[in-house]
């Protein structure tokens, strides 16, 4: 299975600032990777797809990149409503393994 | 709208059996496959496995290999899954997800069931 691993596990962040989490998988999986956002008791939404695309009606503040193993998210000026965890899934292959998730605070 | 809408919160014994139900509605059903994702308390995602709502063919993970049955009912556009021979490690909420083909993301989501695994 294709490992999956994200830092930080959490951070904390004022309101405008620009977030960064990494993402790694433990073999080369191309562009084979999706960004997702959940927050509490709320089922996990489809930000970034191909490392790169957003998807559509996700705000531009978001963006992906990356290719092979390492893989970056941003979130170019916080706003309040992006608290939340953010993980990473790759689709290089199955089983479809997912990253164990950044809990994103606000300062 | 499209949506996934999933059967409630089920509380079972260890050695029982549990199946979740996951209605579509706003779309083609048989255009996606549905996958199911489980995440423990305190833990991150688990992929149990898929099945296109095309044909039936389904893909399980090894963990949940012979314990697992995902079908689907295309008169009412809903998908099963059906995990047996329960444990306390089952404890989790479970959760369905339509697949969007080519880059395997899982754009659409069910609201989650709860399933408790309790002596």
């Amino acid at each position: 299975d294709i490992q999956m691993t994200q830092s930080p596990s959490s951070l904390s962040a004022s309101v405008g600032d620009r977030v960064t989490i990494t993402c790694q998988a433990s073999q080369d999986i191309s562009n084979y990777l999706n960004w997702y956002q959940e927050k509490p008791g709320k089922a996990p939404k489809l930000l970034i797809y191909d490392a790169s695309n957003l998807e559509r009606g996700v705000p531009s503040r978001f963006s992906g990149s990356g290719y092979g193993t390492d893989f970056t998210f941003t979130i170019s000026s916080l706003q309040p409503e992006d608290i939340a965890t953010y993980f990473c899934q790759q689709y290089e292959d199955l089983p479809l393994t997912f990253g164990p998730g950044t809990k994103v605070g606000i300062k | 709208q499209v949506q996934l809408v999933q059967s409630g919160a089920e509380v079972k014994k260890p050695g029982a059996s549990v199946k979740v139900s996951c209605k579509a509605s706003g779309y083609t059903f048989t255009s996606n496959g549905i996958t199911w994702v489980r995440q423990a308390p305190g833990q991150g995602l688990e992929w149990m496995g898929w099945i296109s709502a095309n044909n039936g063919n389904t893909d399980y993970g090894q963990k949940f290999q012979g314990r697992v049955t995902m079908t689907t009912d295309t008169s009412t556009t809903t998908a099963y899954m059906e995990l047996r021979s329960l444990t306390f490690d089952d404890t989790a909420v479970y959760y369905c997800a339509r697949i969007r083909a080519a880059i395997w993301g899982l754009d659409v989501w069910g609201q989650g069931t709860t399933v408790t695994v309790s002596s």
